[in-house]
């Protein structure tokens, strides 16, 4: 089936510093959305992309969807305390007929003290 | 706006039994999606609902179950506990078919421990 890999699957950072996350696929999808989930919470939206090269923010948050449609990234700058947790990326993609959602393993943000 | 209310947020089972989990979208979603979450494996898809039908289902077996009533909300039913179901189950509602954007709100998941 489709699998998206999403990489790195952690990272330690100091505060300040930018990060940089992907996913990749060898299908191709016509939506990604990234999310993030703090601790004990379900996931929540962070992004959505809906067309092969687009780029779009969300305060410190930049996200790419790829010309090949395979691919998308996230970049954080500046990170803050409060950007740790896990990123999920996900892509949508119709499949026998239905849309599925096909989700990467996760990026665990931590940041170093 | 309530956000998407999963009840219960934590519950213990022992092997063998079987547990209802409940969930209310947000007000005016007719979509509800339910996701399995475990540290080794991410986000596993389990099933679709939109008006009351299955739109879409996972890889699961079929001691799965789901419903959706008039009202939007929704139940997962595991039977026949198994070790291995002990997991964060999130619900995920969306204000169109689940097709139409992949835009999700999550609840807060329930957490099963099973023993």
């Amino acid at each position: 089936g489709q699998q998206l890999n999403q990489s790195p699957q952690s990272m330690f950072i100091q505060e300040g510093e930018d990060v940089s996350m992907n996913c990749t696929s060898s299908s191709i999808f016509n939506t990604w959305l990234w999310y993030k989930q703090d601790p004990g919470e379900g996931p929540v939206l962070l992004i959505a992309l809906y067309k092969a090269g687009e780029l779009t923010s969300n305060g410190r948050l930049t996200a790419q969807f790829g010309i090949t449609r395979k691919d998308s990234f996230l970049n954080i700058s500046a990170s803050i305390p409060s950007d740790v947790g896990i990123y999920f990326c996900a892509g949508r993609a119709k499949l026998d007929s239905n849309y599925q959602l096909i989700w990467g393993a996760g990026t665990k943000l931590i940041i170093k003290p | 706006k309530a956000g998407v209310t999963q009840t219960p947020r934590y519950l213990i089972k022992t092997r063998g039994q079987q547990v209802t989990l409940s969930c209310s979208p947000i007000s005016g979603h007719r979509s509800v999606s339910w996701y399995q979450q475990t540290p080794g494996q991410g986000l596993q898809f389990l099933f679709e609902y939109f008006s009351e039908t299955q739109r879409n289902k996972g890889n699961f077996p079929g001691r799965f179950s789901g419903r959706q009533f008039s009202n939007s909300r929704s139940e997962m039913n595991v039977s026949t506990l198994e070790l291995g179901d002990s997991a964060l189950y999130l619900c995920a509602s969306s204000s169109g078919a689940f097709a139409n954007t992949g835009e999700l709100f999550f609840g807060e998941g329930s957490r099963l421990t099973v023993l």
